[in-house]
C-alpha cells in the first residue's frame, strides 16, 4: 500500500537540541497529522494541519502543511528526554463516506540527557 | 472523558485457533479502523467501517474479519490464527467531518505460537 516518505528514520540527539523531520508524498492530502507513539501505547495526536501553507504550534512543537499539499514538516525545539518516541506523519483524504489515512514509516527519536 | 478501549492488552494463542480482539469507543464516532504494526512495516490498515453494518477491506485484510453491529464496537476476528499474524493491533476512530483526525487505542499485543 501507499506510504508517505518520512525522514529521517531515526535521530539520536543531545538534550536541548532542535529536531526537524519531514514527510513527502506523490499524492495531495486535505489534512496532515503528526502523531507521537511511546512504548506500549497507541499513537497520540500532536498537531493537525488543515490548510495548505498553514503553520501551527503546540508548545515546543511546530508543524507546517506544505503549499503543494504533498509535504509537511515537524520541528521540536529545545528537546527534552520525554520527547523520546516514534513520530508518525499521516496524510488524510476524504474517501467515499469517511476519512482515510496514509502513514509515514516513522521517525524514532532518542534524546541523550 | 470519551475514549477508545482495546481488550485484551496482551494475548497468546495457538496456531489455528479463532481469536477476537475487542475495540470499544465512547465518542459516538462513525468511522472505525483496525491497523497492525510490525517492525519495518509501520501501520498497515486491516479493515475499516464508516458506520453500522458497513465494513471494508484494507491493504492486509486476508485472514481477518470485522463486524459492525453498533456504533461503539468493531471487533476484529482472526478466523484461524497464523504465526504471521503475531503483531501489535491498534483500533482507531474518527468523527464524521472531513477534518476529524484519528484517535487510537492503546493496542493489543498478539502472539501466535
Amino acid at each position: 500500500g501507499q506510504q508517505l516518505n518520512q525522514s529521517p528514520q531515526s535521530m539520536f540527539i543531545q538534550e536541548g537540541e532542535d529536531v526537524s523531520m519531514n514527510c513527502t508524498s506523490s499524492s495531495i492530502f486535505n489534512t496532515w497529522l503528526w502523531y507521537k507513539q511511546e512504548p506500549g501505547e497507541g499513537p497520540v495526536l500532536l498537531i493537525a494541519l488543515y490548510k495548505a501553507g498553514e503553520l501551527t504550534s503546540n508548545g515546543r512543537l511546530t508543524a507546517q502543511f506544505g503549499i503543494t499539499r504533498k509535504d509537511s514538516f515537524l520541528n521540536i525545539s529545545a528537546s527534552i528526554p520525554s520527547d523520546v518516541g516514534i513520530y508518525f506523519c499521516a496524510g488524510q483524504q476524504w474517501q467515499n463516506a469517511g476519512n482515510m489515512l496514509t502513514f509515514g514509516g516513522g521517525t524514532r527519536l532518542m534524546v541523550k540527557p | 472523558d470519551a475514549e477508545i478501549t482495546q481488550s485484551p492488552r496482551h494475548k497468546i494463542t495457538e496456531t489455528g485457533r479463532q481469536v477476537t480482539l475487542a475495540c470499544h469507543q465512547t465518542w459516538n464516532h462513525n468511522n472505525m479502523f483496525w491497523y497492525r504494526q510490525d517492525l519495518g512495516h509501520g501501520l498497515r490498515l486491516i479493515h475499516y467501517s464508516y458506520g453500522v453494518q458497513d465494513t471494508n477491506k484494507g491493504e492486509v485484510s486476508d485472514g481477518y474479519s470485522v463486524s459492525r453491529s453498533n456504533t461503539e464496537d468493531l471487533p476484529l476476528t482472526l478466523e484461524s490464527a497464523a504465526s504471521s499474524q503475531t503483531s501489535v493491533y491498534f483500533c482507531a476512530s474518527s468523527g464524521p467531518s472531513r477534518n476529524s483526525p484519528l484517535h487510537f487505542g492503546n493496542g493489543t499485543r498478539l502472539t501466535v505460537t
